[in-house]
């Protein structure tokens, strides 16, 4: 199994709403990333968990609230999103956090805050 | 800092011809990993291929082939005989390490590759 799996494909949610996405690996990965891509920009990268602990929080705004349930389960709660926060979501994981690892993503999660 | 230029913001090619797509990086490590991905229209990128800073050999993969110049900081990736299927987004990317001395992945801004049939 070397799939990153990423539920709900496509989130619709207004300002006030709260939502999660989820995202699952199987491949024994220790590294797992949350990014955020806006159209025809490339991956930004928002949180990095190492072994289920948060190794990097790009400056990310609060009322994104990742979290690390278990090795190969990573959440991303959201709460009071601006409709500037519209944007594909992508989870991706790693083996490790060394130098020379490839990054494996999911599909995404196409987010529309209205 | 580190970066990744990829100057080529689109290209559109016919069917059967031949793709060069640019990529110049920046970086003040001896050791340094470059990377490719492929987005596709579906969302996930794709792996394609990493390279050491220290292997300067050129690599063929089917129709890819990716040309690797230190003395030009450049690591660029042609597609030969291109194919409707290769229309994708295609990322040039930089490990780079970070505060924790864990790596993180700079992307160049990407190519955005159009096959016509």
């Amino acid at each position: 199994d070397t799939e990153v799996t990423q539920t709900p494909k496509h989130l619709v949610m207004g300002m006030t709403n709260k939502k999660s996405l989820k995202c699952e690996q199987h491949m024994g990965h220790r590294a797992m990333y949350w990014y955020k891509q806006k159209a025809k920009k490339p991956p930004e990268l928002m949180f990095v968990y190492s072994y289920e602990k948060l190794s990097i929080n790009e400056s990310v705004p609060s009322r994104f609230s990742p979290e690390c349930p278990n090795s190969s389960l990573l959440n991303l709660h959201l709460h009071a999103l601006q409709p500037e926060d519209s944007a594909l979501y992508l989870c991706a994981s790693s083996r490790n956090r060394e130098r020379d690892e490839k990054l494996f993503f999911g599909s995404g999660t196409q987010l529309s805050v209205l | 800092a580190q970066k990744v230029t990829q100057a080529q913001t689109e290209i559109s090619v016919v069917e059967k011809e031949d793709v060069t797509l640019d990529c110049v990086y920046e970086t003040r490590d001896t050791t340094y990993y470059l990377f490719w991905y492929k987005q596709p229209p579906s969302g996930e990128l794709v792996f394609l291929i990493r390279r050491n800073s220290f292997d300067e050999q050129n690599e063929i993969s089917g129709r890819y082939s990716w040309n690797f110049q230190k003395s030009t900081s450049s690591f660029n990736f042609t597609i030969t005989a291109s194919q409707v299927v290769d229309s994708a987004v295609y990322f040039c990317a930089l490990s780079e390490v970070d505060h924790t001395g864990g790596f993180k992945t700079i992307f160049g801004a990407g190519t955005r590759l159009f096959v016509k049939a």
